[in-house]
């Protein structure tokens, strides 16, 4: 297994536009998680998964934002009607239980136009 | 709520020489975990070390190790014989063990390995 992949690597759109992110995770890994870094601060938690379930979101996850992990597998990211202060990297992560360490992918970064 | 405060915003070292980073946090739980990141220049952020609070001794990781003083509630690292490719920010990070993972990080230290 190769870690942690995230797909697009970049994504450049205009204010207003609907994008999708794509996470996957260690594939024996049960638990996901997304964050958001903005320049020159350390992630902030968005939400978390445990197979299926949803089972956390920060007050950060406005309305425009959703997620989903349908099969327990990958994760999607769906950032609805973008604004500038969108823009931002969003890394995911995964680990396998409780406590345990998270591996982070190499992000996804979003720049609203 | 948890805090994570890393005071040095920037620091630098010279090659093969050793240098500390800070990290204070600020919790009133007992079971808790600490992590420090590492994120080079447009790469993915890799784990350094770990340390788990009911431990009382200290993480080591080959070239890296942490002072972890958990009545000061402080978890420094210590970077030993720093190498160019430790160029990089370092993130302290925090993980309440009761919690269903929502680890807390510091600003970062942007730290600079001179050759």
């Amino acid at each position: 297994d190769t870690g942690v992949s995230q797909d697009p690597r970049h994504k450049i759109t205009k204010r207003g536009q609907n994008v999708t992110f794509r996470c996957d995770p260690i594939s024996e890994h049960n638990r996901l998680y997304w964050y958001r870094q903005t320049l020159g601060q350390g992630p902030e938690f968005l939400t978390y998964f445990q197979n299926e379930a949803q089972l956390e979101k920060s007050r950060l996850l406005s309305d425009r934002f959703s997620a989903e992990r349908p099969k327990g597998s990958f994760s999607t990211l769906e950032i609805q009607r973008t604004e500038q202060g969108d823009s931002a990297m969003y890394l995911c992560a995964s680990s396998s239980r409780q406590g345990s360490t998270q591996y982070f992918g190499p992000g996804t970064r979003l720049t609203v136009l | 709520a948890q805090t994570v405060t890393q005071s040095q915003p920037e620091m630098s070292v010279q090659e093969a020489e050793t240098v500390t980073l800070s990290c204070t946090y600020d919790t009133s739980e007992s079971n808790y975990y600490l992590f420090w990141y590492k994120q080079p220049p447009s790469r993915q952020m890799i784990l350094v070390i770990r340390q788990e609070a009911y431990k009382q001794q200290n993480a080591t990781e080959n070239r890296f190790s942490v002072n972890f003083q958990k009545a000061a509630k402080s978890f420094s690292l210590k970077i030993s014989d720093s190498q160019l490719g430790d160029t990089a920010m370092y993130f302290c990070a925090f993980l309440y063990g009761g919690s269903q993972g929502n680890l807390i990080f510091g600003k970062g230290t942007k730290l600079s390995v001179k050759p």
